[in-house]
C-alpha cells in the first residue's frame, strides 16, 4: 500500500516570498502525483498533476512540482506568494491501475503582507 | 459545466441517530468517490463506484456506513447508528473515465457536507 507524508503542517511565509511545500511518498508500484489545494469552504482543486514524461510540472497560479524517483519527492514550489494563495495543500498518489486517491495530511500555506 | 453537488453542506445529529449525504456528479462522469475528511488529516477514501459497481469498499465501515449509486448517476452515503468520531467532513469526487482507461483522469471534488455528531 502506498503511504504520503508532508513534512510541514504550516509554512508562514511573507508575500513575494519564495515557497516550497514538500511531499514525500512510499509505494512497491509506479504512481502517479497529484497537488491539491483547498481554500477555506471550497471544494479540492487539483493544481497540478505527473504522470510521466518531464520530471517538472506546471500547474495553475504559477505552481510548479518537481518529481524526484530516487528521493521518492513531489515538492511543491511558487517564485512568489501572493495573499490570495493562502490555503490548504495536499499531496496525493494513485497507483498506476488504480484510480483512487491517497492523501497526505496536508500542509497549511499562510501568506502574511 | 457544472461541478460535483453535494447537499446538505452541514449536518449535526446526536450519536447513535442516522443520517444520509447525497451527490451529483458532473455529467457522464463514470467514477464516483466519497471520502472522509477528519479535521486535520487528508481525506481518506471510502467507496469509489464505476458506473453502479463498486469497484473499492475496503475502508468502509460495512457495520455502519453504506452507498449505492443509483442507475450509475448519483449517490447516496448513509451512516447508521453515527458514532463520535464520525464527525468530519464527506467529500464527493467523479472523474470521467471508466472501463480499463481513465487512470490518469483528474478527480473533481464538491464542496463536502460538515458532519457534527454530539
Amino acid at each position: 500500500a502506498q503511504s504520503v507524508t508532508q513534512l510541514d503542517s504550516q509554512v508562514p511565509v511573507f508575500e513575494e516570498a519564495p515557497v516550497e511545500l514538500r511531499c514525500n511518498y512510499s509505494s512497491s508500484v509506479s504512481v502517479y502525483l497529484f497537488w491539491y489545494v483547498q481554500y477555506p469552504n471550497q471544494g479540492l482543486q487539483l493544481l497540478l498533476k505527473y504522470l510521466s514524461g518531464s520530471t517538472l510540472v506546471k500547474g495553475i497560479n504559477g505552481f510548479e512540482a518537481e518529481f524526484n524517483k530516487s528521493q521518492t519527492s513531489f515538492h511543491l514550489r511558487k517564485p512568489s506568494v501572493h495573499i490570495s494563495d493562502t490555503a490548504e495543500y495536499f499531496c496525493a498518489v494513485s497507483e498506476k491501475g488504480r484510480r483512487a486517491l491517497t492523501f497526505g495530511s496536508g500542509t497549511r500555506l499562510q501568506v502574511q503582507p | 459545466e457544472a461541478g460535483v453537488a453535494q447537499s446538505p453542506r452541514y449536518k449535526i445529529i446526536e450519536k447513535r441517530q442516522s443520517v444520509a449525504f447525497w451527490c451529483n456528479p458532473i455529467s457522464g462522469h463514470a467514477t464516483l468517490y466519497w471520502y472522509q475528511q477528519i479535521l486535520g488529516q487528508g481525506p481518506k477514501l471510502l467507496i469509489q463506484f464505476q458506473n453502479n459497481g463498486v469497484v473499492d469498499d475496503s475502508q468502509l465501515p460495512k457495520d455502519r456506513f453504506s452507498a449505492e449509486r443509483l442507475k450509475g448517476v448519483d449517490s447516496t452515503l448513509k451512516i447508521q447508528p453515527a458514532k463520535l468520531e464520525d464527525s468530519a467532513v464527506y467529500l464527493c469526487a467523479s472523474s470521467p473515465g471508466g472501463g480499463a482507461g481513465g487512470y490518469t483522469d483528474t478527480q473533481y471534488f464538491g464542496p463536502g457536507t460538515r458532519l457534527t455528531v454530539l
